[in-house]
């Protein structure tokens, strides 16, 4: 079935340094990929997103590559801040389907 | 003016009993969901609504039976409650069905206690 695995369950950086979360999808027939963040008591909110006709964007400090043939895509966070501390799920659909199918989060500590 | 409302924020209950979660959004959106995320953060669907039509029913007890009386509201109604009930349940909205076009909006969660 659909699965999207993510990796490092757990990522703690220095303020400053990067982050980087890395996601795999199984469905070749997924188009969409969200990136979510979850603040402490909060729930889940769109960050960034990409589709499969990209294979980057960018917003300020965030950054998301895709690698359709790998079925591969990644979150950078570059001068992380405290405020950057949170879980962070990868997730991806597709064109006629309606469930999004979550990563199992990545919880990212940055130390001041 | 909160886009996503769920009530209560927590609920501690005992085993057996019946509970409700309720969900409203003020965005004029057409489809809703009930999320369930456990003590590792996992995040799974469980249902989804689209202008007060089911639309996605995953794997979950029968005891779990969400209710739809507008497009702005989804409750979820849980019968007989056992101690694995124990989770955060996000209620979320989005435009329309297709998640690959429509940003999904989350509330702030209602976490459940059983005990």
């Amino acid at each position: 079935g659909e699965n999207v695995e993510q990796h490092p369950s757990t990522l703690s950086v220095q303020e400053g340094d990067s982050a980087v979360i890395k996601c795999t999808y199984s469905d070749s027939a997924s188009n969409y990929f969200p990136w979510y963040k979850q603040e402490l008591g909060k729930g889940p909110q769109l960050i960034i997103d990409i589709r499969s006709n990209v294979g980057e964007k960018k917003d300020q400090r965030i950054a998301v590559t895709l690698n359709k043939t790998a079925k591969h895509f990644s979150l950078h966070i570059t001068e992380t801040q405290p405020e950057d501390s949170a879980v962070y799920f990868c997730a991806a659909s597709k064109t006629g389907g309606f469930k999004t199918i979550f990563g199992a989060g990545t919880r990212l500590f940055v130390k001041a | 003016d909160t886009a996503v409302s769920q009530t209560p924020k927590y609920l501690v209950t005992q085993m057996g009993n019946d509970k409700s979660i309720k969900c409203e959004q003020n965005l004029g959106h057409d489809t809703m969901y009930w999320y369930k995320q456990d003590s590792k953060k996992f995040l799974k669907i469980m249902f989804s609504y689209n202008n007060k039509e089911l639309i996605i029913n995953e794997t979950v007890p029968n005891r779990f039976s969400p209710k739809s009386p507008d497009k702005a509201h989804l409750n979820l109604h849980i019968n007989s409650l056992e101690l694995g009930d124990s989770a955060v349940y996000f209620c979320a909205s989005s435009q329309g069905p297709s998640p690959s076009k429509n940003i999904q909006y989350f509330g702030a969660g209602t976490r459940l206690s059983v005990l």
